[in-house]
Order: structure tokens, then sequence, then C-alpha cells
């Protein structure tokens, strides 16, 4: 597949280990917030999502968290797998917008 | 359903060709819209549309243009390619009123401009 990103910033996690990866979002206004997987040769996938009037919100094995204080969006991936390798977008929109804004993106990679 | 499909899966193209990237959707959502993403970048947005017959700019607008006269079909169509297009183009759709959270994305072109 092709190269997402040739410069991304990488976490490399032990297989079974917890992995963070954390996203800084820029606008104030935007009040809905998604996490995407990438892998490679694919289309992003969503992953969860969390509203601005909430700070937690849980999946399965995936936990997001949301600091509008700080502007800031961790993903929590509980019991990290070799299949949890891919990149990592978050993305931010305001209430009555489809635009989504994507983050540059973090590649997880997991070591057996 | 089959989802978001796009084709080609990968194109080169000759500075100042043109050429129309395909997108099509079975799963009769309002939303439709087309990302560009480059090498250490995440996705940017460069048209959108809400519904048929209505399109709009997004970050990226600039050298292509979209229609949407079926709710299926959203293409893409770059006039006079230039080296700078060249990226991994996705399509991607949503329900639309109060379904934000469900973002379909095509597995991507990619397109390489000489």
């Amino acid at each position: 597949g092709e190269s997402v990103g040739l410069h991304l910033p990488t976490l490399s996690v032990q297989e079974g280990d917890n992995s963070i990866i954390n996203c800084a979002y820029s606008n104030s206004a935007s009040d809905y917030f998604i996490w995407y997987k990438q892998e490679s040769g694919k289309g992003p996938q969503f992953i969860i999502d969390i509203r601005s009037n909430m700070d937690k919100r849980q999946g399965q094995r995936v936990t997001v968290l949301l600091n509008k204080t700080v502007k800031h969006l961790s993903l929590q991936i509980a019991a990290t797998q070799p299949g949890d390798s891919a990149v990592y977008f978050c993305a931010e929109t305001e209430d009555s917008s489809y635009k989504l804004i994507f983050g540059s993106g973090t590649r997880l990679l997991v070591r057996p | 359903n089959a989802g978001v499909t796009q084709t080609p899966k990968f194109q080169v193209l000759k500075t100042g060709q043109s050429m129309t990237l395909q997108c099509a959707q079975d799963m009769n959502h309002e939303y439709m819209s087309w990302y560009r993403q480059d090498p250490g970048m995440g996705l940017r947005l460069i048209h959108y549309s809400v519904g048929a017959g209505i399109t709009d700019q997004g970050e990226v607008p600039n050298g292509y243009n979209v229609s949407r006269s079926t709710t299926e079909d959203f293409p893409l169509r770059l006039l006079s390619a230039a080296p700078s297009q060249t990226s991994v183009y996705f399509c991607a759709s949503t329900p639309g009123q109060g379904n934000r959270e469900t973002q379909y994305f095509g597995p991507g072109t990619r397109l390489l401009v000489l």
C-alpha cells in the first residue's frame, strides 16, 4: 500500500501494553471530535467519537479523553494488539458543519 | 451494500491532462465529500455536497470541480492536472442530519501527475 505519511510521529509499544495517542486541535468552536484508524492502502476507519459536552467516552478497548481548556484530545488503546498497528488521525468539526478538519496523524507500531 | 466505491485505484497523468475520479455510494447518504492526503499530512477537504444538486468548496478546492447530479455519485474532475495534485484521493459519505458520526471512506485513488 501507499505510504500514508513519511514523516509522521511514531509511537512504538509492546504488544499487550496500553497506548496513548495525543492530538491538539485548533478551533475552539469545534464541538465534535472523531478518531480514525488508517491501515496501509485503505481509507480511514471510524474508531470512536466524542462531543464537546463530554470529557470522556469509552468503547471496546478504546477511550477518548477531551480537554477543552487546552484543546487536547487523546485516544487510549488498552491491551494493544498487532492489528492495532496503523496511522491514527483525530478530526474536528463544528456543530452545523460536516467539514472535518484532520490532524496530521500518529503512526502506531506494535512490537510482538 | 458495497459502501463507498472509487475508481480508478491508480492513475498516472501528464501535466495538463484532464480526468475524472469516480465516487459512488449505495447507502442513500445525503452528504458526500472529497479529500486529498499528502505524505506527512492528514486529509484535507477539497469539495463537499450536502445533497443532490448542491456542492460547496472545502479547504483546498483550487484545480478541482465537482457535481452532484444524483444522490449516489459524486465525481471529482481535474481539468488540467498539475504535479502538485499528486496525492491520494479519498471520497467519503455520511447519512446526513443527526448522523455526523457515521462517515464512510472509500479505498482511495492514488494519482501521480508527471
